[in-house]
């Protein structure tokens, strides 16, 4: 079955750090990752979202990262503030099957 | 713009019963989805319409199906209801072009309680 294993399940961050969160998937048809931001009863928001034909995608404080022949794509948050507290999904899709395949959940607490 | 809605939020409902959960698409989206989000668990697709059709499915039992009406909003119906089934369950909707950039905007969800 395609997976996508996310990790680390729960993430500290002091005000001011980087939060990093890893996705890696198997199927290598996936041709789009996205990140979902969700926040305590509220559904998931598209947060920034990568195609594999770049290796870098940055959006204000965050960035993909993405590493094509490793399979893995990476979240990273800079500058981390405490109302980037929430929980974080990857995800991915391939062209043609409109089901998105999401990660576990990383959830983030940054502290004050 | 107004986002996906869904009702309602929350639901309490006893083993055996059925329940119906409902949805309304972002204005000018096509596409539906529904996702089950259980406790510790990542989202698990369950359903896809595009156009009043369900296009794809994802591994739920039969008792889990839904539809898709000519305004493009949706319901999801689940049938004799099981412990397990207590989760979020949510909507998304996209343009339905196709593409996998076609990008899914979820609602809020609605909260299912099996007792």
């Amino acid at each position: 079955q395609q997976q996508v294993k996310q990790s680390p399940q729960s993430l500290i961050v002091q005000k001011g750090g980087i939060s990093i969160i890893n996705c890696a998937y198997e199927n290598t048809a996936f041709d789009y990752f996205p990140w979902y931001q969700q926040f305590p009863g509220k559904g998931p928001a598209l947060l920034i979202a990568i195609r594999p034909d770049v290796s870098e995608k940055k959006e204000g404080r965050f960035t993909i990262s993405f590493n094509k022949s490793a399979k893995q794509f990476s979240l990273h948050i800079m500058d981390s503030q405490p109302g980037d507290s929430a929980t974080y999904f990857c995800a991915t899709t391939t062209s043609g099957t409109y089901k998105y395949i999401f990660g576990t959940g990383t959830r983030l607490k940054v502290l004050a | 713009e107004a986002g996906v809605t869904q009702s309602p939020t929350h639901l309490i409902k006893t083993r055996g019963q059925q329940v119906t959960l409902r949805c309304s698409p972002i204005s000018g989206h096509t596409s539906v989805y529904w996702y089950q989000q259980a406790l510790g668990l990542g989202l698990q697709f369950l359903l896809w319409y595009d156009e009043g059709e369900e296009r794809n499915r994802g591994n739920f039992p039969p008792r889990f199906s839904g539809r898709q009406f000519p305004n493009y909003s949706s319901e999801l119906n689940v049938n004799a209801l099981e412990l397990e089934d207590s989760a979020l369950y949510l909507c998304a909707s996209s343009l339905g072009t196709g593409s996998s950039t076609d990008t899914q905007y979820f609602g809020p969800g609605t909260r299912l309680t099996v007792l």
